[in-house]
């Protein structure tokens, strides 16, 4: 299996831009995880589905954040308007029902908002 | 409110020595807590599991250890050596919540 993939590995934008982050599952997981890491705040859990669906939402920091699992292998988190405090390393993590927490992670994309 | 907290944010091991790796908790309830290791410019990856209904749970070179009346989670790795070199992030499972503290950079010195 490719283990989760995460698209793009790095984004720069300018400030007041539309950012799209995008992630594929592993197959068969059917939890999704997006995390967000700064320095000061460590790892951030941001939304998780079950099935597709939208559990807690509850980690989104303004309604500038928005995400969606359209299907059980591709999710998406945009971001509009960004801006420079967006700028962090975005991770997207899935697992299988029964040990939710055991979470495989992909290699995250680094956004930088200028 | 922190569900967890790890309070050193670096330490420095020898090679072949014991590494302590510290966290705490608060409002336990049933629990599993975990602890994920990451190496620079990839994703966190899932090291160790124990439910709070244990105190101890092995795998290799590495224990977590569950003190509930300290709330208190601790990962050893012995011996350590230097590709254990990352930062490691303790976490925590409660009903539908996820919680993963700030991290403590591992080095081990060879």
């Amino acid at each position: 299996d490719a283990g989760v993939i995460q698209s793009p590995r790095h984004e720069v934008t300018e400030m007041g831009q539309e950012v799209t982050l995008r992630c594929k599952p592993i197959s068969g997981h059917d939890y999704l995880f997006w995390y967000r890491q700064t320095m000061m705040r460590g790892l951030e859990l941001l939304i998780y589905f079950n099935n597709n669906v939208p559990i807690d939402d509850s980690g989104m920091p303004e309604d500038r954040f928005s995400a969606k699992m359209p299907n059980a292998s591709f999710s998406t988190l945009k971001i509009q308007p960004s801006e420079p405090r967006d700028s962090a390393v975005y991770f997207c993590a899935s697992s299988l029902s029964g040990v939710p927490y055991e979470q495989y992670f992909g290699p995250g994309t680094r956004l930088t908002v200028t | 409110d922190q569900q967890v907290k790890q309070n050193s944010p670096s330490l420095s091991v020898q090679e072949g020595r014991i590494s302590i790796l510290n966290c705490d908790y608060t409002n336990s309830m049933f629990d599993y807590f975990l602890w994920y290791k990451k190496y620079p410019a990839e994703g966190p990856t899932f090291l160790i599991s124990i439910s709070s209904i244990k105190d101890k749970n092995e795998d290799g070179r590495f224990t977590v250890f569950l003190n509930k009346s300290a709330k208190h989670l601790s990962l050893h790795i012995v011996p350590s050596q230097p590709g254990d070199s990352a930062v490691y992030f303790c976490a925590r499972n409660t009903g539908n919540q996820f919680y993963f503290g700030t991290g403590t950079s591992l080095t081990v010195i060879p």
